[in-house]
């Protein structure tokens, strides 16, 4: 497999655009996670999925911030309108392979550094 | 809160010497989990100890675990100019979920 695949690297966009980022997780995890990483604030786990469903959403910011998880291989975050403070790294992660124990690692992806103008 | 914080915030030591680098929680656990992350980079996993072990070694890795105390320690032996980077402790509950503290960035100068 080739790891958790992050897409696009790096995003520049203007302020009150809207803004996707996207994830596929390693095939078979049951678990999905996207955080973001500020010098200021540290990781923040934002919101994380369990077999597609969003458990736990408390971590997301505002309502201008929307994770989807429409099937076991993709997930997106979109941010609209994005504003300058939402510039950050922001990873997905995922763990727990179907049928296995529950607490495992999790694989990151390679982050997408957003910066926001 | 569900993080863990790590102690210090940033270390610098020569290579060949030993790193030490704290956490402390608040909750209880299932496991702890150690990783590791590189300039620029995702994070890496290094090490899970279970709430049951007290001491876990992988390689130049030592972690230790004291749930009365609700801590663990990670110890880096022989360090080397190989392992500068940030070092995250993630204590995990039964809801499976990896929270983060800000993390050691640890420096080692060859």
């Amino acid at each position: 497999d080739a790891g958790v695949i992050q897409s696009p690297r790096h995003e520049v966009t203007e302020m009150g655009q809207e803004v996707t980022l996207r994830c596929k997780p390693i095939s078979g995890h049951d678990y999905l996670f996207w955080y973001r990483q500020t010098m200021m604030r540290g990781l923040e786990l934002l919101i994380y999925f369990n077999n597609n469903v969003p458990i736990d959403d408390s971590g997301m910011p505002e309502d201008r911030f929307s994770a989807k998880m429409p099937n076991a291989s993709f997930s997106t975050l979109k941010i609209q309108p994005s504003e300058p403070r939402d510039s950050a790294v922001y990873f997905c992660a995922s763990s727990s392979p179907r049928g296995g124990p529950r607490d495992t690692e999790a694989f990151f992806g390679q982050g997408t550094r957003l910066t926001v103008v | 809160s569900q993080q863990g914080e790590e102690d210090p915030q940033a270390l610098s030591i020569q290579e060949g010497e030993n790193a030490t680098m704290n956490c402390s929680y608040k909750t209880s656990i299932n496991n702890l989990q150690w990783y590791r992350q590189n300039s620029g980079r995702g994070l890496v996993h290094l090490i899970l100890i279970r709430s049951n072990e007290r001491e876990k070694h992988s390689g130049r890795l030592r972690v230790t675990l004291d749930t009365s105390k609700k801590s663990s320690s990670l110890l880096i032996t022989a360090s080397r100019a190989a392992d500068t980077a940030s070092y995250f402790c993630a204590p995990q509950t039964g809801a499976n979920n990896l929270f983060f503290g800000t993390g050691t960035r640890l420096t080692v100068i060859p």
